[in-house]
């Protein structure tokens, strides 16, 4: 079974620059998230979807961050403009659901330098 | 009451030995207890989870002990093995009935020497 596939591994950008960053969850998993991991620390969730809706965006800085998730399979995530503290590793994850059944599935990350 | 604490920060065990990471929580509501295993440039991996109707699961050499009591969980690492060496993180969120959302603890960086 093919895991969460995220592009691009990395980029770097000038801070004002606008990014996004794709993720394609696992086959069949209805619940997507978009985590913000910041060197040295745990995983913050952004945005949590179920299927295409949003269940939970209380941690998005709404003002720069975007995020979709169109025929609830792939999602993007937009930073519009970037700042320096947006240098992280930005992680998406997918499982079944979000109550029954709990594992989060994460894939490999896409980090981001803001220069 | 959003917090998960963990500690130490970093840890160094000989091979063989027994690795030991704790985790503490505030908020009374959480009903499901992960430990995620991450090595560098890869994302979390699910590594033993718990509930809090038991106070201790046990999965090969990895083994979670719960204090519902006292609000602490703690992952134990037996017969620690260089392959071990990674950054652990605990998690805590509400289960079943609602977003599943995880809270990340800051993370343990585990260096097993040979």
């Amino acid at each position: 079974e093919a895991g969460v596939a995220q592009s691009p591994r990395y980029k770097i950008i000038e801070k004002r620059q606008s990014v996004a960053f794709w993720c394609n969850p696992i086959s069949g998993h209805a619940t997507l998230y978009w985590y913000q991991q910041i060197l040295g620390q745990g995983p913050k969730l952004l945005i949590q979807f179920q299927n295409n809706g949003v269940v939970d965006d209380s941690q998005l800085p709404k003002d720069r961050f975007s995020a979709e998730r169109l025929k609830g399979v792939d999602s993007t995530l937009k930073i519009q403009p970037a700042k320096l503290e947006d240098s992280a590793v930005y992680l998406c994850a997918s499982s079944l659901d979000g109550t029954g059944e709990m594992t989060q599935y994460f894939g490999p990350g896409t980090r981001l330098l803001v220069l | 009451q959003q917090q998960v604490k963990q500690s130490p920060q970093s840890l160094i065990v000989q091979k063989g030995g027994i690795s030991i990471i704790n985790c503490a929580y505030e908020n009374t509501a959480f009903d499901y207890f992960p430990w995620y295993q991450q090595f560098p440039g890869k994302g979390p991996a699910l590594l033993i989870a718990i509930r809090p109707d038991v106070s201790e699961k046990k999965e090969g050499r990895f083994t979670i002990s719960f204090n519902k009591s006292a609000k602490q969980f703690s992952l134990h690492i037996m017969d620690s093995q260089p392959g071990d060496s990674a950054t652990y993180f605990c998690a805590a969120s509400r289960g079943s009935g609602n977003t599943g959302k995880l809270i990340f603890g800051q993370g343990t960086t585990l260096q097993v020497k040979p």
